[in-house]
């Protein structure tokens, strides 16, 4: 059963601390993106990335990183630079070029 | 960049009657409109989607209307049922790089 796959479903962060957000997805697109989503607001665009080993800021792209070494896989770290982690944090991936995203079912992360 | 609003930001309607969602958008390139069903801490689903070749949409209960004249679009559901109640967001891209662009929701409630 195809689908994207995010881990884990909920996760604190400490003062000063980097974490990492798995997105895994096994639908054999090419293009994977990370959105950033507040209450009451739409969801804001962190990163994306077409191809294997290349990615692009989005809209809100400070204080996060991320990597696709594999089709498959696009983690997101949020690092200590970003001083207001606390949101809900969605993976989608898609076929280029006009094609509907695929979500997964989100991370939320807060702060201890 | 592209500019999607959504309007109204919260929608209750009675079980059996009808909801109607707008957006617009800013940038005459978009060509591609999807809608989004999002229930509680789970992530977007897409429901329906049009192109800009075509002026309407539809799926059982579930339609969408596209003016690219006035650069708006909408989300109509008839007969409304209480497992509709979630919250809808619009979405506008183009084919050249294929990022999204979402309104900041609708939360729909219908009452039983």
């Amino acid at each position: 059963d195809g689908g994207i796959t995010q881990s884990p479903k909920y996760l604190f962060r400490k003062e000063g601390q980097n974490v990492t957000l798995s997105c895994e997805q096994n639908l054999n697109h090419d293009a994977m993106y990370w959105y950033r989503q507040d209450p009451g607001q739409g969801l804001r665009l962190i990163y994306y990335s077409q191809i294997v080993n290349d990615f692009q800021k989005g809209d809100i792209a400070e204080g996060y990183s991320v990597s696709r070494e594999k089709k498959e896989s696009f983690p997101l770290t949020v690092t200590s630079a970003q001083k207001n982690p606390t949101a809900f944090y969605l993976c989608a991936s898609s076929i280029p070029a006009g094609q509907p995203q695929h979500f997964g079912d989100g991370t939320r992360l807060s702060i201890l | 960049g592209e500019n999607v609003e959504q309007h109204p930001s919260t929608l209750s309607v009675q079980e059996g009657d009808s909801a109607v969602i707008k957006c617009t958008y800013s940038d005459s390139a978009s060509n591609y409109f999807p809608w989004y069903k999002q229930e509680l801490g789970k992530g977007p689903q897409l429901i329906i989607d049009i192109r800009s070749n075509v002026g309407e949409k539809k799926d059982q209960r579930i339609a969408v209307t596209l003016n690219k004249t006035a650069k708006h679009f909408s989300l109509h559901i008839t007969e409304t049922q209480p497992e509709d109640s979630a919250v809808y967001f619009c979405a506008a891209s183009k084919r050249r790089g294929n990022q999204f662009y979402f309104g900041t929701g609708t939360s729909l409630t219908v009452i039983p």
